[in-house]
């Protein structure tokens, strides 16, 4: 499978922990894009990440969340001391190139649920 | 920053019948205009897309359309069949401003045999 992989797709965790999404993008792909859906709604911007750099973080919440793209591995969002607003599907994008006008294809998203 | 608006929120139409959707976008400097098919407890997939030197494009049964004097662009599904019940979300980004996606609030688009 060459598509965008993220796991868990499933998450649960208690207010307070932490929570971390992982997102591999597609090969040959190296712009990270993470976007966050609440129920019955459109998908709203997050982050853009390169390899080891953060692009635009313009639709990050200031507080609690974090992302990186390392130089090995999978990008990662992170989810400190979570509450039950954070509960929703988190999509992860990936395109080759990272300019404005270029296909973004998404994987099946980590569906987040806080208890 | 960038707003898109997506109409109607749910569309019935009949197995063959056409099925339209419209959006509108407030940057006149939005220059990428994709369309993504969502099914249920998945991620968006595109379908289609359009940039802003370009007025129609067509893929089989797909087509969108862009009036960028107006700031509206449409997905057209003719002859439609069951499996294209999904929900649709139309999106604009700026090419100077990299590859964020606004997205419109989607269409839940039920086909009925």
């Amino acid at each position: 499978n060459a598509g965008v992989m993220q796991n868990p797709r499933h998450l649960v965790r208690r207010r307070g922990q932490e929570a971390r999404l992982r997102c591999s993008p597609m090969k040959g792909h190296s712009h990270v894009y993470w976007y966050r859906q609440l129920p019955e709604e459109g998908l709203k911007f997050m982050v853009y990440l390169q390899k080891e750099n953060i692009i635009d973080e313009s639709g990050m919440p200031k507080e609690r969340f974090s992302a990186e793209f390392p130089k090995e591995g999978p990008s990662i969002l992170r989810i400190q001391q979570v509450v039950r607003g954070d509960s929703a599907a988190y999509f992860c994008a990936s395109s080759r190139i990272g300019q404005g006008d270029q296909p973004q294809h998404f994987g099946d998203g980590t569906r987040l649920s806080i208890l | 920053g960038e707003n898109v608006e997506q109409h109607p929120s749910t569309l019935s139409v009949q197995e063959g019948d056409s099925a339209v959707i419209k959006c509108t976008y407030s940057d006149s400097a939005s220059n990428y205009f994709p369309w993504y098919k969502q099914e249920l407890g998945k991620g968006p997939q595109l379908i289609i897309d359009i940039r802003s030197n370009v007025g129609e494009k067509k893929d089989q049964r797909i087509a969108v359309t862009l009036n960028k004097t107006a700031k509206h662009f449409s997905l057209h599904i003719t002859e439609t069949q069951p499996e294209d019940s999904a929900v649709y979300f139309c999106a604009a980004s700026i090419r100077a401003a990299g590859n964020k996606l606004t997205f419109g609030g989607g269409t839940r688009v039920l086909v009925k045999p």
